[in-house]
């Protein structure tokens, strides 16, 4: 089946500091998404990460608190900057096309800000 | 906009027992629906899908079916687990040809729990 790697699996990170975590697929994709899913709550998308060009984000997250990269087919980063303890939350990348049948997630990295 | 509502959890069961979570949707043209189920500690696994009007999805025992008069995608199972226990996301991704197509829209997810 397909696989999705996502590091790191959870960290408990400083205020202040940043966490960037790494989505490797294991087959090229069209589109890869990135979730954030706070504590309890459901699902909210943060951006779509494009290849080659700069991610689209969703109303309420920025690039500059959020930097996405996608330099291929087969690799993303998301970066929380500047974190607060608002930012705890589970970070999910998604990835659609390809061999994956319907939308497949990785395994999620857990952030807790102190 | 689109939407998904879920019914209201948390929902306890006994083992065997007939489960349904209902889900109904807001959204303009043919969207694709989907569940899936997040287990503790875990991240989400697509359980089943339906990508037009009547389609029934079915997985591990789990059944829903594309119902676009009631625009609903109720789930259910005929005899729960405990290995059942966990949340429940329903979803839809808008049809194709407008800006948000391929983004997920989620329902708020339903905590299951099966007990022996």
């Amino acid at each position: 089946s397909a696989v999705i790697s996502q590091k790191p699996s959870r960290d408990i990170c400083q205020r202040g500091t940043s966490l960037t975590i790494q989505c490797q697929v294991d087959s090229q994709v069209t589109m890869m998404f990135w979730y954030r899913q706070q504590p309890g709550q459901s699902l909210t998308l943060i951006a779509t990460a494009n290849q080659g060009s700069e991610a689209t984000y969703e109303s309420g997250f920025v690039i500059d608190k959020f930097p996405i990269s996608r330099p291929n087919l087969t690799f993303s980063t998301l970066t929380v900057s500047n974190m607060s303890p608002e930012d705890s939350s589970i970070y999910l990348c998604s990835v659609e096309g390809g061999r994956f049948y319907g939308y497949t997630f990785g395994s999620g990295t857990r952030l807790t800000v102190v | 906009g689109n939407s998904v509502t879920q019914m209201e959890g948390p929902v306890t069961l006994s083992e065997e027992a007939f489960l349904t979570i209902n889900c109904t949707y807001t959204a303009t043209g043919y969207p694709s629906l989907f569940w899936y189920v997040q287990y503790p500690g875990e991240g989400l696994q697509l359980l089943l899908k339906a990508t037009k009007a009547d389609d029934k999805g079915s997985n591990k025992g789990f059944e829903a079916t594309y119902r676009k008069e009631t625009t609903s995608f109720h789930l259910e199972k005929g005899s729960v687990q405990v290995s059942d226990s966990a949340v429940y996301f329903c979803a839809l991704r808008p049809g194709a040809g407008g800006t948000s197509y391929g983004k997920l829209t989620f329902g708020q997810g339903t905590i299951l729990t099966v007990h022996p």
